[in-house]
């Protein structure tokens, strides 16, 4: 059975700070990591990655995928309130339908 | 781009009484759409994808007979929950998928539901 975990679940921080977000998977026909943030509703996308130790970054968060180790990480460096979400990391197997399992999530509070 | 829409937002309905959810991909053509169910602090849990014009591939556990899923467009998929009790209140969410972006999903922004 296909498996994604998460590590810290819950992390606080202050405005400011950096923090790493971690995500291990064992999923058939591995294809793709993919990161999302949801807050009050449904996740949005934040990225895509297939290829092993190529970052990805957008403003303050970037990720990296080691297809090794089967794990990624996400960064966020100097974070503000308005990052606190639950993060979530899916695995993307190789199937016709392009399933997606998800991990439990780590909840990030961003104090100011 | 790729904006997923799903109606109603929230919606309240007695035990054993049906209900529908619409999810719709607004600006791109969806071959497939995933249902999502997500209880308080928990993730997702896919429940079914369904294709265009074919049957809905149903997760072990999930009754097929009590979440009927029918994707008859490329831009339109429902969810009807049937013969409701409360312990189905929870959030539904859809993705949705569009070829040309391989396994990237786009999320609807859920729906609420609540069985008395």
């Amino acid at each position: 059975e296909d498996k994604v975990v998460q590590s810290p679940l819950s992390l606080v921080v202050h405005e400011g700070d950096t923090v790493t977000l971690n995500c291990s998977y064992e999923v058939t026909n591995f294809r793709s990591l993919l990161w999302y943030k949801q807050e009050k509703k449904a996740p949005t996308f934040l990225f895509m990655l297939t290829s092993s130790g190529i970052e990805k970054k957008s403003g303050r968060l970037s990720s990296i995928l080691d297809k090794k180790e089967l794990f990624s990480i996400l960064n966020i460096t100097a974070t503000q309130t308005g990052d606190s979400a639950v993060y979530l990391c899916a695995g993307g197997g190789g199937t016709s339908y392009g399933k997606l399992t998800f991990g439990q999530g780590t909840i990030l509070t961003v104090h100011p | 781009g790729a904006v997923v829409s799903q109606h109603p937002s929230r919606v309240i309905c007695k035990s054993g009484t049906s209900v529908k959810i619409e999810c719709r991909s607004l600006d791109f053509q969806a071959t497939t759409m995933f249902w999502y169910r997500q209880f308080p602090k928990q993730s997702l849990m896919l429940m079914a994808t369904s294709n265009e014009g074919s049957k809905a591939t149903y997760e072990q556990g999930v009754e097929k007979d009590k979440f009927l899923i029918n994707h008859a467009s490329l831009t339109l998929s429902t969810l009807t929950v049937t013969s409701a009790h409360p312990e189905d209140s929870s959030f539904y969410i859809c993705s949705a998928r569009e070829r040309a972006l391989r396994l990237e999903q786009y999320f609807g922004p859920g729906t609420r539901l609540t069985v008395t």
